[in-house]
Formats: structure tokens, sequence, C-alpha cells
């Protein structure tokens, strides 16, 4: 079946430092979405990329989608302790649109 | 709107109890689906449907039931509940749109320890 693997499991960053997560799919996918989880909460939809190497910022986030839908990633330039939460992308692959599948997802937590 | 409304928020059982997890939306989603996350793990489709009257096997269905009575409710059965069903658990919905870009959203979530 489809899966998504997406890397690294945690990130410990300096408030101010860059972060980057990666996600990468075993086959090729119609659409990617990204949601964040802050500790103890729901996951919140923040985005979806649906063209082959679309790239969309939201002030500091940059999302990019690989040229052969088959990976993304999400990009925080210099982190604020707002930004600690899980990020997690999902992803449709064409033979089970209707089964969105998560990554393992990404912990950021940031030193202020 | 409330939006995704899930209740209980939390839940003890013992090994073999049976409870039912409820979620209710009012978006008029069609499509509404159950995840459990546990730690490492990310969220795991259990069971989604499409719409009232349809629904389909995720990833990790067993020893879960669901139903589709009306558009707005989508509750999970546990029959006999196991210590390997302790988890978080998430009721998503979203509109159906015919290119499925309709982004999910969750509710509060379910914390269900299971004895």
């Amino acid at each position: 079946g489809q899966q998504v693997m997406q890397i690294p499991q945690y990130q410990h960053v300096q408030e101010g430092e860059d972060f980057t997560t990666y996600c990468n799919s075993s086959t090729t996918l119609s659409n990617i979405q990204w949601y964040k989880q802050r500790p103890g909460g729901h996951p919140v939809f923040l985005i979806q990329l649906v063209k082959s190497g679309e790239v969309k910022k939201q002030k500091r986030l940059t999302f990019q989608f690989g040229e052969a839908k088959k990976n993304s990633s999400l990009h925080i330039t210099a982190t604020q302790t707002t930004d600690v939460g899980t990020y997690f992308c999902a992803g449709r692959s064409g033979g089970s649109n209707y089964k969105l599948t998560f990554g393992k997802g990404t912990l950021l937590t940031v030193n202020p | 709107n409330a939006g995704v409304t899930q209740t209980p928020k939390f839940q003890v059982l013992k090994t073999g109890q049976s409870m039912t997890l409820q979620c209710a939306q009012d978006m008029n989603h069609e499509y509404m689906s159950w995840y459990r996350q546990d730690p490492g793990m990310g969220l795991r489709l259990i069971h989604y449907s499409v719409g009232a009257g349809i629904t389909d096997q995720g990833e990790v269905p067993n020893g879960y039931n669901v139903s589709r009575s009306t558009t707005e409710d989508f509750p999970l059965r546990l029959l006999s509940a196991a210590p390997s069903q302790t988890s978080v658990y998430f009721c998503a919905s979203s509109y159906n749109d015919r290119a499925l870009n309709s982004p999910l959203h969750f509710g509060n979530g379910t914390r269900l320890t299971v004895t």
C-alpha cells in the first residue's frame, strides 16, 4: 500500500535557526497536504500542494512539491517558540483517492 | 459552527468492555474519517465514509466498527476493547469535492486507555 515517509522524526533548534522537514512517498501523489499539531492539540490544516514543482509561502513557511510529485518539504525560516509542534505531511495517490495517508510527523522544539 | 465535536474527551475501559466514540460535524461535510494516533506512529486511518450509508476500511480497521446513518454523525464502536487499542482517536471531516482537494477538519480527540 501507499507509504509516506517523513524525516527527521525530531528536530530541536535554537530560536532564530531554520528548520526543514521532508516527506517522501512510495507512489506518485495527486496532492499533498501539510498539518501542524500543537502539543496536546489536534492537527490543523496548513496548506495543500497540487501541481508538480509547486512552491507556496505562508510568511516564514515555505512549502515545496517535487517535480515527480513524490516528495515535498516544509521549511521554516528563523523559527520562533510559537512554531513548536508536530508537522505532518499527508498525501493521496491515484489508486486510493479517499485515503489520506499521513507521514509519522516531525516534532519541532525551539529553545528560546 | 461548532465544527467537529468528539465525545468523550477521556475514557478508561477494562479489557473486553465495549464502547462507542461519538463524532458529529455541523459543516455538511460528506467525508468523515477516524484516525488513531500513537507515539512515533503518526496518524493511521481506521475507517472512513464518503456519505450517509457508505463506509469503508482504512489502514487499521480490525477491532473497530462504524456506521453512517446521517451526514452529521460517524460513531466508532469498539466491541471488545483490548490494551492495544489504547490511543488517541481523532475524527476528521471534509467536503467530498471531485478533486479531493478539501482539507480535513479534526475534532479535539478522545484519549482512550484500556487496562
